[in-house]
């Protein structure tokens, strides 16, 4: 079955450095990957989406990357601040990419300390 | 613009009793998706609703149901309500139907079975 997994302990980095979240999955060839935001108690808020035809995809002080050779996804917060502290979610579109169904990683949490 | 509402914020219910969500998605977007997150655990799908007609379910038993109204809000319905409902139930919506582009999530709603 589809299978997607993050590090599922916590990331705890100094501020001004880079964090990097890993997503593997397995028995899949998505058409697309997505990274979410969710800080507690909250929805998750999305933050980039990466197409399996595109090797690596910024926005601001973010970067993704997607190999699908090695069905892994990474994703990087460059210059991180304590606001960045949050879990950080990947996900994939369920079967084909019109089904409407995202599956969703555990989640890795990062904490940035001042 | 509004985001995704959802309403209420918490709700409180005694198992066996029926509990009832509301989302209101962003203005223009046609598709609403419903997901479960139980404490400590990843986000399941549960419903997509799109133009009115359910589209496409999770693995949840038939208790779960819901619809969507002519004007694209939609509401989430769990009968007979069992404490392993306790979660937080998100909604979310997108510009394309089915996937294939961000989906933007409500605040969500705590449901709490006692």
């Amino acid at each position: 079955s589809q299978k997607i997994e993050q590090n599922s302990e916590a990331l705890n980095i100094q501020e001004g450095k880079t964090a990097t979240l890993t997503c593997n999955y397995t028995n899949y060839s998505p058409a697309y990957l997505q990274w979410y935001r969710q800080d507690p108690g909250r929805g998750p808020v999305f933050l980039l989406l990466i197409r399996e035809n595109e090797k690596e995809k910024r926005k601001e002080r973010l970067k993704v990357t997607f190999d699908t050779t090695l069905k892994q996804s990474l994703f990087h917060i460059t210059a991180s601040q304590p606001a960045d502290s949050a879990t950080y979610l990947c996900a994939l579109p369920f079967g084909s990419s019109n089904t409407g169904k995202l599956i969703f990683g555990q989640g890795t949490t990062l904490q940035v300390k001042p | 613009e509004a985001g995704v509402t959802q309403s209420p914020t918490h709700l409180i219910k005694t198992r066996g009793q029926q509990a009832t969500l509301r989302c209101s998605p962003i203005s223009g977007h046609t598709s609403v998706y419903w997901y479960q997150q139980a404490l400590g655990l990843g986000l399941q799908f549960l419903l997509w609703y799109d133009e009115g007609e359910e589209r496409n379910r999770g693995n949840f038993p038939p208790r779960f149901s819901g619809r969507q109204f002519p004007n694209y809000s939609s509401e989430l319905n769990v009968n007979a309500l069992e404490l392993e409902d306790s979660a937080l139930y998100l909604c979310a919506s997108s510009i394309v139907s089915g996937g294939g582009t961000e989906a933007f999530f409500g605040q969500g709603t705590r449901l709490t079975v006692v």
